[in-house]
């Protein structure tokens, strides 16, 4: 079973708005991680954050994490058409060996 | 340099056929993971390697799923006697860092979509 909920399931956007998704686990984390997965193909790491981290940027991607309340956002600003796909959470536990996934938000950004 | 790849990306089955689903990770990556992922949903763990030594099969779903990666490099999933719930697409990832200590990023291949007819 995912570990990990998501929201919103779905988010439309223009061009330019900043894109707000969230995630929420359960359990004890070493880390936090975000992929992207454009249709019909696979994950790409976008950004990790680590349980000791508050808040991590790359490029246009913002992440927060606060483990008091097991949960992190991911914010992209100014939005590109190319930014177009479903976007997930993963967190990894201590000493274990995978990914414990969430269920997955849709972002589609209208040109 | 090439990324993790998989065959076939396609493969329709009829209900009770055995198949098999091919991952070549990136070399030199010692760790590789299977994940399945069923339409609309995020990707869920089936079992993991460290070089050839099979770590962790607690995601497998049943005794119809096998997966070896006997010289450590590529690996095969095999599923036997498919029914029409294992539809779904399955992912393989590997990583240079063993796992254990917490897990860091993990490159994915394009995944294998399997239709169960």
């Amino acid at each position: 079973s995912q570990q990990g909920e998501e929201d919103p399931q779905a988010l439309s956007i223009q061009e330019g708005e900043n894109a707000t998704m969230n995630c929420s686990y359960k359990t004890s984390i070493n880390n936090l991680q975000w992929y992207r997965q454009n249709s019909g193909r696979g994950l790409v790491h976008l950004i990790l954050i680590r349980s000791n981290e508050r808040e991590k940027h790359s490029g246009r991607l913002r992440v927060t994490l606060d483990t008091s309340k097991k949960s992190s956002s991911l914010l992209i600003t100014a939005s590109r058409a190319a930014d177009t796909a479903s976007y997930f959470c993963a967190t990894a536990a201590y000493n274990t060996d995978k990914l414990i996934f969430g269920t997955g938000t849709r972002l589609q950004v209208f040109p | 340099g090439a990324g993790v790849s998989q065959s076939p990306r396609y493969k329709v089955a009829k209900r009770g056929q055995d198949v098999a689903l091919r991952c070549d990770p990136i070399s030199g990556h010692v760790s590789l993971f299977w994940y399945q992922q069923a339409l609309g949903q995020g990707p869920e763990f089936l079992t993991y390697f460290q070089n050839e030594a099979q770590l962790d099969k607690s995601g497998l779903p049943s005794d119809r799923f096998f997966a070896e990666r006997p010289e450590g490099s590529v690996s095969t999933l095999k599923i036997q006697r498919t029914q029409q719930e294992d539809s779904a697409v399955y992912l393989c990832a590997s990583s240079d860092r063993l796992a254990g200590g917490g897990v860091d990023e993990q490159f994915f291949g394009p995944g294998t979509r399997l239709t169960v007819l």
